[in-house]
């Protein structure tokens, strides 16, 4: 069964920094790109960013474009987001999010999220 | 970037009725669509993806369709289960865009 649990999420002080990880197991998680994506409280949901399986092809959404690094540890089995600089605005669900082996971009299977709260 | 915009935001509707939910991009994404679905607290659940292919273990009454630019998710026969929020997503270019959501509630 494919499982991704996300951790390292917390409150943070604006400007301040925090390192999310998700934890894969279940599938061969070097072979698949995988990805974060944010839902602010009451609200829809944003991609933040994706990371191939060697990643050597990596995207933003220009709102976390220069502040967040997403990275991976396929021997660990294990995706991350740096996210340095926060904001009010970056208060949100993140979820890890794994992509179909058929299409990039496209989600199969989802975490259960960890909160970041961006406040004074 | 591309638009994603669902219609309508929300819907009142009871166990057994039809209920379709619809999705259009700002451009062509030809069926680069997937559907899910999500309830309070819970991640995202994947019902449709290449916009009419029903992902293994969802219910046959949900379906899918469209291409290019205007797509549906339609319910056959609602179900208790079934009272969530869906949305919609384009995975032809980055970056990947969502739609706004449709609350489905009882009516």
């Amino acid at each position: 069964e494919v499982q991704l649990v996300e951790s390292g999420g917390g409150l943070v002080k604006p400007g301040g920094s925090l390192r999310l990880s998700c934890a894969a197991s279940g599938f061969t998680f070097s072979s698949y790109t995988m990805n974060w994506v944010r839902q602010s409280p009451g609200k829809g949901l944003e991609w933040v960013s994706s990371i191939n399986t060697n990643s050597d092809y990596i995207y933003y959404a220009d709102s976390v474009k220069g502040r967040f690094t997403i990275s991976r540890d396929n021997a660990k089995n294990s995706l991350y987001l740096q996210m340095n600089s926060l904001r009010a605005e970056d208060t949100a669900v993140f979820y890890c999010a794994r992509d179909s082996k058929y299409s990039s971009g496209e989600f199969d299977s989802w975490g259960r999220g960890t909160l970041v709260t961006v406040s004074s | 970037d591309i638009q994603m915009t669902q219609s309508p935001s929300s819907l009142s509707a009871s166990v057994g009725d039809r209920v379709t939910i619809t999705c259009r991009a700002s451009q062509d994404i030809s069926n680069y669509l997937t559907w899910f679905q999500q309830k309070p607290g819970k991640a995202p659940k994947s019902l449709i993806y290449a916009a009419s292919s029903l992902q293994s273990g969802v219910p046959s009454r949900f379906s899918g369709s469209g291409s290019g630019t205007d797509f549906t998710l339609t319910i056959s026969s609602l179900q208790p289960e079934d009272f969530a929020t869906y949305y919609c997503q384009q995975y032809n270019t980055y970056p990947l865009t969502f739609g706004g959501g449709t609350k489905v509630e009882i009516k």
